[in-house]
């Protein structure tokens, strides 16, 4: 079956501008993560949808940051106002039914803010 | 206070050969669980192993291998005989409730 699905796969924008970024999860995986990987780093957790609800969004770094799941399947993260230091892989991750289950990655975006 | 240490920013191991593959983790919780992740230069994330803080056997899969030490609150990763399509950064998470990543190890095979 097919695995997780990113769109785009690259990013350019410039400073200030607004980024959607999709992810298309597992069919039949309710859990969907969204993680943000920088330069020679592990990645590191933005939120995480149980369904169609952000059941926790605690590591999305300020209010520029948001997430919607709206059917429960296909996620959008949004990037308001973008800033250079916004550049990074951003991972999209689903799992069968909730966080205890094992998490399957997509291929990444990669965002680049000129 | 870092969660997950991966003390080894690069090895390298030649083809055929077992390498170990180091982590450590640091957690109060006593149901966690513990993962390692393969990322090749394509940038996905490849699952490979995952070991459950109460499961006491050591998890095997294929040529991955988890060598647990609770009481150390170590998870290392054995890949015994090596292949060249192994060279990848390999990732130790551990979940409490988000997945906390480590800093990653790049691994180098050579032939």
């Amino acid at each position: 079956g097919a695995g997780v699905s990113q769109t785009p796969s690259n990013k350019v924008t410039e400073k200030g501008k607004y980024v959607e970024l999709r992810c298309d999860p597992i069919s039949g995986h309710t859990a969907l993560y969204w993680y943000r990987q920088s330069l020679g780093q592990g990645p590191e957790f933005l939120i995480y949808f149980q369904g169609t609800g952000a059941a926790d969004d605690s590591g999305l770094p300020n209010d520029r940051f948001f997430a919607v799941r709206p059917e429960g399947s296909v996620s959008t993260l949004k990037i308001q106002r973008t800033e250079r230091g916004d550049s990074a892989v951003y991972l999209c991750a689903s799992s069968l039914s909730d966080r205890d289950e094992t998490q399957y990655f997509g291929p990444g975006t990669r965002l680049l803010v000129l | 206070a870092q969660k997950i240490t991966q003390t080894q920013p690069g090895m390298f191991v030649q083809e055929k050969e077992a390498v170990t593959l180091d982590c450590t983790y640091d957690t109060s919780d006593q149901s966690y669980g513990l993962f390692w992740y393969k990322q090749p230069s394509s940038g996905e994330m490849i699952f490979l192993i995952y070991q459950g803080s109460y499961d006491e056997q050591n998890a095997t899969e294929g040529r991955y291998s988890l060598n647990f030490q609770k009481a150390r609150k170590s998870a290392n990763l054995v890949i015994s005989a090596s292949q060249l399509g192994d060279s990848a950064m390999y990732f130790c998470a551990m979940r409490e409730d988000t997945l906390i990543f480590g800093q990653g190890t790049e691994l180098s095979v050579k032939p």
